[in-house]
């Protein structure tokens, strides 16, 4: 079956670490995957895209890596603060989607503890 | 600019009562969708809309009917609400385009007593 699975549900760190988040997808050939944060009671915000022929991208403090061979994504925050705290979801669009068609992970709770 | 709006915030229903879930957007995107949140099963497709006059079913269509009403416009409809319906319920939207963002309205909390 197709699945994109957030590996954790919950993530705790300090301040001033870096934050590494994990996207896993099986049985999908994705376009591209995107990364988006959702506070408590508000809609998901866009972060940041990366498309299959793309190993790296940086924003800023955050850097995502797409290895289509592991089928996984990972999604850092360096230097992380407690206004980083929120919840982070994975989104990918499979090859030949619908298109902006999303398959959505469940999302890592990240928590910044000062 | 607004960006997307969605009404009401908040409802709570009786088992069996209908209900329409409004959403606009000024963005001028062709595209819209709703989607349903709920703990533990992350956010799920319910229809989405590639442009005016068209509408398809996602991931979990059943029991919920759509209206595409021009391009501003996409309803979300309970015909015959159920307490599985109850949920947090998010309209979106994306202009056109193969890599293009996804733009969320703040959600409706809906629930179904």
């Amino acid at each position: 079956s197709q699945k994109i699975e957030q590996n954790s549900e919950a993530l705790n760190i300090q301040e001033g670490k870096t934050a590494t988040l994990t996207c896993n997808y099986t049985n999908y050939s994705p376009a591209y995957l995107q990364w988006y944060r959702q506070d408590p009671g508000r809609g998901p915000v866009f972060l940041l895209l990366i498309r299959e022929n793309e190993k790296e991208k940086r924003k800023e403090r955050l850097k995502v890596t797409f290895d289509t061979t592991l089928k996984q994504s990972l999604f850092h925050i360096t230097a992380s603060q407690p206004a980083d705290s929120a919840t982070y979801l994975c989104a990918l669009r499979k090859v030949g989607g619908s298109q902006g068609n999303l398959i959505f992970g469940k999302g890592t709770k990240l928590s910044v503890k000062p | 600019n607004a960006g997307v709006t969605q009404t009401p915030k908040f409802q709570v229903l009786k088992t069996g009562q209908s209900m329409t879930l409004q959403c606009a957007q000024d963005m001028n995107h062709n595209s819209m969708y709703w989607y349903r949140q709920d703990p533990g099963m992350g956010l799920r497709l319910i229809y989405y809309s590639a442009s005016e006059g068209t509408t398809d079913k996602g991931e979990v269509p059943n029991g919920y009917n759509v209206s595409r009403l021009n391009k501003r416009e996409f309803s979300l409809r309970l015909e015959s609400a159920a307490p599985s319906q109850t949920s947090v319920y998010f309209c979106a939207t994306t202009s056109s385009g193969d890599y293009n963002e996804q733009f969320f309205g703040p959600g409706t909390r809906l629930t179904v007593l």
